[in-house]
């Protein structure tokens, strides 16, 4: 199965709210990154969190991550209509080394 | 743009066709990723090659067949392939240097196939 599967498969907001998104994994792992892909493009890297940190931020973009629950979050704040894309956590799982394994992703739609 | 590009960006190949997509990075990086993209499906590794040299073949079929012939470049030659391979094909790059931990991937914009 899958390394990482994000929670929830869609999410619809309204501009200006919060936009939370979860993922959790299998294995352990050395680090974790999200990436978002706006329709039909390539992605594009976000953040990337150590196993040995527990919460980075990035302008509006808060990642968490509890390697004891093997799970991590990204919280959006104060969203925008240009926010509107599909959003992936990757793993390089407990191998290391340049293999990445995607999760399915969370589909978001700022409605502006 | 990422400093990744992809060409071409849309493909239409009937199964018996050969045809190749190609990556570019012009990033400096050393290593190099295919990725397959499919509908409703998690992105797949294909491929990542490291200083020229393959590094990963996540079980591709033979129809599949990857060339790295510098740093930069990055090729895909497709023949034979089935329906099921219609995707959006993703190149990316990465430093290529530690190849002890996950990196950060630049990724170009993909191309489209459709196989009839």
């Amino acid at each position: 199965s899958q390394q990482g599967e994000e929670d929830p498969q869609a999410l619809s907001i309204q501009e200006g709210e919060n936009a939370t998104m979860n993922c959790s994994y299998k294995t352990s792992i050395n680090n974790l990154q999200w990436y978002r892909q706006n329709s039909g493009r390539g992605l594009v890297h976000l953040i990337l969190i150590r196993s040995n940190e527990r919460e980075k931020h990035s302008g509006r973009l808060r990642v968490t991550l509890d390697t004891s629950k093997k799970s991590s979050s990204l919280l959006i704040t104060a969203s925008r209509a240009a926010d509107t894309a599909s959003y992936f956590c990757a793993t390089d799982g407990d191998t290391g080394g340049f293999k990445t394994i995607f999760g399915a992703g969370t589909r978001l739609f700022v409605k502006a | 743009e990422t400093g990744v590009t992809q060409t071409p960006r849309h493909l239409v190949m009937g199964m018996t066709n050969k045809k190749s997509l190609k990556c570019e990075q012009h990033l400096g990086h050393n290593a190099m990723y295919w990725y397959k993209q499919s509908a409703k499906k998690p992105l797949e590794l294909m491929f990542v090659y490291n200083f020229k040299e393959q590094t990963e073949n996540n079980s591709v079929p033979s129809r599949f067949s990857p060339e790295c012939p510098n740093s930069s470049h990055l090729f895909l030659h497709l023949h034979t392939l089935q329906p099921e391979d219609s995707a959006l094909y993703l190149c990316a790059s990465s430093q290529g240097s530690s190849g002890r931990s996950q990196e950060t991937q630049y990724f170009g914009p993909g191309t489209r196939l459709l196989v009839l």
